[in-house]
């Protein structure tokens, strides 16, 4: 069972707006959430993260929204440039029961047009 | 730091022949994760590694893949014998101890981009 799911395979915005990736999760011992970005020919990297006691973090024009009651998490990037142009993972934790292990999803490739 | 080394980059081999792909995690890492990344189910995690022992062995799909960490700094991860559905891109991370900087921020390495033929 896919416990992780991004919903969208693909998304692409024009340069300067918004984008806006989603990511639900089904397993509510998750506490703990990921966002990683990948480029073609190399490993996943680091994007931001966010602990369930929030609801938001912010870094420059990352920011990530997280409701537990949905059980639902949204990366927005603004302004999007071509250099986001990449795609994006996003990863959840039980910190209690599963410590080190990430789950991640399937993956949005972002696609920002100049 | 070279960050998380694999080899090779790339492995084209023919049904039935045994493939071995190659891990050196960041120094000073206690964890070792193995992951196959495909278009259906994203990156799923195969096995990790706790101070080379393991831990979690659950996502190994079958008995035809093994895995191994000898020492701190090298792990394998095996397929015997290799099957077309087995070509993927395998992926090896590693990170420090939960709790140091990014909680279980996780180091990638490029990958190995397995075709079997």
């Amino acid at each position: 069972d896919q416990q992780v799911k991004q919903n969208s395979p693909s998304l692409s915005v024009q340069e300067g707006r918004i984008s806006i990736l989603n990511c639900d999760y089904t397993n509510s011992m998750f506490d703990y959430f990921l966002w990683y970005k990948k480029y073609p020919a190399e490993g996943p990297t680091f994007l931001i993260s966010i602990s369930s006691i929030k609801d938001k973090n912010e870094d420059g024009r990352f920011t990530v929204f997280l409701n537990k009651s949905a059980k639902h998490l949204s990366l927005h990037i603004v302004p999007s440039q071509p250099g986001d142009s990449a795609v994006y993972f996003c990863a959840a934790s039980a910190r209690e029961t599963s410590g080190s292990r990430l789950t991640f999803g399937e993956g949005t490739q972002l696609t920002v047009n100049p | 730091d070279a960050g998380v080394i694999q080899s090779p980059r790339h492995e084209v081999t023919e049904m039935g022949q045994e493939v071995t792909l190659r891990c050196k995690p960041i120094s000073g890492h206690d964890y070792l994760f193995w992951y196959r990344q495909t278009m259906m189910r994203g990156l799923e995690l195969l096995i990790y590694f706790n101070n080379n022992v393991p831990i979690d062995d659950s996502g190994m799909p079958e008995d035809r893949f093994s895995a191994k960490m000898p020492n701190a700094s090298f792990s394998t991860l095996k397929i015997q014998p290799s099957e077309p559905r087995d070509s993927a891109v395998y992926f090896c991370a590693s990170s420090s101890v939960p709790g140091l900087a990014v909680y279980n921020e996780q180091f990638f390495g490029p990958g190995t981009r397995l075709t079997v033929l």
